[in-house]
Order: structure tokens, then C-alpha cells, then sequence
């Protein structure tokens, strides 16, 4: 089964507004989270590391008041799009290492439309 | 820094025919080297990895990759390819001092096998 849950799965809302993505590591804990992005037919993109307990480290290029990442515990981290507009639109991938093996769990994604 | 590239962004192939998708990447420091498969609107599976050891690396579906490090390829290949193998595939590497950390992925491999 899963290990790494996002939530929601897909949104719609409407140019100006916030959206928050969820991401969980279901059975371990992680001290550092991945948020990536990815365009239709392309490739993912790192966005940010996110750490447990401290500021996210963000990317070249992603604005860091845009996208929000609050890593608040060893289980959850969130990425708010603040003020969406429509070419913040885009398939959101969260990942999570499980520190013991080394392995990388990917979240199913988070599909984003903002009208 | 690290780079992947991935050839053949399509590949289309018919069912029971063997397949080969390739990936060379680039990088000043060792790297342990993943393949991942993606089906539409979802998060990414770890298809197989190379941490270490033998060169070849197998997966529970029948696919394979080898490292190369002379041609610093890990070209992922299956001998009778299957309807439901129709995904897309992205090559990714991630520094050997960044254990568990963010992986660089190549553009991808939308994979396409018709009956």
C-alpha cells in the first residue's frame, strides 16, 4: 500500500485564492520531504526540500512567498500556493525518504486547476 | 551538479515486443541511479535502482537496467513488452552522499505498446 499520502488528489478553485496540499508518510517517519512540480508531458521538478523543524529550502526560481512549505511535524509536510493564478496550474508531487533504508516514497500527486 | 537525459521521449511498440529505453546521465560525484514508472494521474513507482553491486538490477515485472559506468548509461529494457506496461518511465539520479535525498530526473519515456 501507500506509504506517502497527498491530499487532495485534485483541486479546482479559482484565480486568487489559496490551496493547500497535504503530504503524509503513513508508517515512518520523515525528517525531510520533497515537493515537486510537473507540466503535462515533462518531467518533474524539484521545488523545494522541505525540513522538519526549520525553513524549507527552496529551488533557483520558485518563488518562496508563492509556495508555502510548513514541514510541522515528522509525518506531515503542506504546500500552500498563495494568490493562485492559472499557470500555477500543474500536476504537485510530494516525496518522502525513509532514513533507515535510504528508499524515496512518492505521494500519488496532487492535480491543481486554478480557473 | 547531476543531469539525466533520456533519449526517445515516445516510444511506441507492439505487445510481446522487446523494448529498450535509454538514459545517460552526467555528474562529477558517484550517483545511485533509479527508473520509475508513472501511470496517468498518478505519483511515481520505483520500478528498480542500482545502489550498488551487480551491474544488472532487476525488477518483480520483468524489467531490467544495467549500469554502465565507462558510457555512464542505465538503459532500462524488457524482452516482451505487455499492454499494461503503457506508462510513462523516468530515469533519475541522486548523489551517493545525498542517501534518501532529491533525485534529478531525466524529460521521460512515454511508453506506448499496441496490441
Amino acid at each position: 500500500g501507500a506509504v506517502v499520502s497527498q491530499h487532495p488528489s485534485w483541486v479546482i478553485c479559482k484565480s486568487g485564492t489559496s490551496v493547500k496540499i497535504e503530504c503524509r508518510s503513513l508508517d515512518f517517519q520523515a525528517t525531510t520531504m520533497f515537493w515537486y512540480r510537473q507540466f503535462p508531458k515533462q518531467s518533474l521538478m524539484l521545488m523545494a526540500t522541505s525540513n522538519e523543524g526549520s525553513k524549507a529550502t527552496y529551488e533557483q526560481g520558485v518563488e518562496k512567498d508563492k509556495f508555502l512549505i510548513n514541514h510541522a511535524s515528522l509525518t506531515l509536510s503542506t504546500l500552500t500556493v498563495t494568490s493562485a493564478h492559472p499557470e500555477d496550474s500543474s500536476f504537485y508531487i510530494c516525496s518522502a525518504g525513509r532514513e533507515a533504508t535510504g528508499e524515496l516514497f512518492f505521494g500519488e500527486g496532487s492535480r491543481l486547476t486554478v480557473l | 551538479a547531476q543531469s539525466v537525459t533520456q533519449l526517445d521521449s515516445q516510444v511506441p511498440v507492439f505487445e510481446e515486443a522487446p523494448v529498450e529505453l535509454r538514459c545517460n546521465y552526467s555528474s562529477s560525484v558517484s550517483v545511485y541511479l533509479f527508473w520509475y514508472v508513472q501511470y496517468p494521474n498518478q505519483g511515481l513507482q520505483l520500478l528498480l535502482k542500482y545502489l550498488s553491486g551487480s551491474t544488472l538490477v532487476e525488477s518483480i515485472n520483468g524489467f531490467e537496467a544495467e549500469f554502465n559506468k565507462s558510457q555512464t548509461s542505465f538503459h532500462l529494457r524488457k524482452p516482451s513488452v505487455h499492454i499494461s506496461d503503457t506508462a510513462e518511465y523516468f530515469c533519475a539520479v541522486s548523489p551517493i552522499y545525498n542517501q534518501g535525498g532529491k533525485l534529478i530526473f531525466g524529460q521521460g519515456t512515454e511508453l506506448s505498446v499496441k496490441p
